[in-house]
């Protein structure tokens, strides 16, 4: 099966930039998709395809993918990015795959 | 304005019945599968199975297979989660989510609000 492993945690101090990773087999072949999850709501996907970004989500948001890493980028952090983010792919054995998620926290 | 609209938190009895609904507007319902997404207490994001609205057809993980049923009606747009048999471990929220596109490599772009189920005797 696919696994997609990412950090348990990351931190931050506001106005820097925060990366997360998610490692995978030959990843930069797949298409991956983030999503942002806020303590008590619904997951958000903030992007999409590697690095779109979907209509309202701010251009501080940005991704790439190459190799065994996909990475989401957040720059300028801020307090509200406090959340969850999770990784997303299709794979041809595994079907949908999620990455365990990785906390950002902003100190 | 896409929306999904899931069903109210519900507390059930182990081996009690249940479904859960999730209820599509502002858009085709028909284009798109409508996913279904388990989140256990405190854990990540498990895929549990999807179905495509227009036909009904629906297919999933191996960790659900013959343990959760997903259906839809397209009449009323709205999909389905049930389960025949609940166990303690299927206390979790549930989430239901819309495939942009039709190929399965596609992101999910809008999420219902989440079904708590807790399922304790």
């Amino acid at each position: 099966s696919y696994v997609l492993t990412q950090p348990p945690s990351v931190s931050v101090a506001p106005g820097k930039t925060a990366r997360i990773t998610c490692g995978g087999n030959n990843i930069g072949s797949k298409s991956v998709h983030w999503y942002q999850q806020k303590p008590g709501q619904a997951p958000v996907l903030v992007i999409s395809s590697d690095s779109d970004r979907p209509s309202g989500i701010p251009e501080r948001f940005s991704g790439s993918n190459s190799g065994n890493t996909a990475t989401l980028t957040i720059s300028r952090v801020e307090a509200g990015d406090e959340a969850d983010y999770y990784c997303h792919v299709w794979d041809s054995s595994s079907d949908q795959v999620f990455g365990g998620g990785t906390k950002l926290t902003v100190l | 304005e896409v929306r999904l609209v899931q069903s109210g938190a519900e507390v059930k009895k182990p081996g009690e019945s249940l479904r859960i609904s999730c209820k599509g507007s502002g858009y085709n319902f028909t284009t798109h599968w409508i996913t279904w997404v388990r989140q256990m207490p405190g854990k990540g994001l498990e895929w549990m199975g999807r179905i495509d609205p227009s036909d009904s057809y629906a297919d999933y993980s191996p960790s659900f297979q013959g343990h959760v049923t997903i259906s839809s009606d397209d009449s009323i747009n709205t999909a389905y989660l049930q389960w025949s048999t609940l166990r303690a471990s299927d206390t979790a929220i549930y989430y239901c989510a819309r495939l942009m596109g039709r190929q399965f490599t596609y992101a999910y772009d809008y999420w219902g609000q989440g079904t708590l189920v807790t399922v304790s005797s």
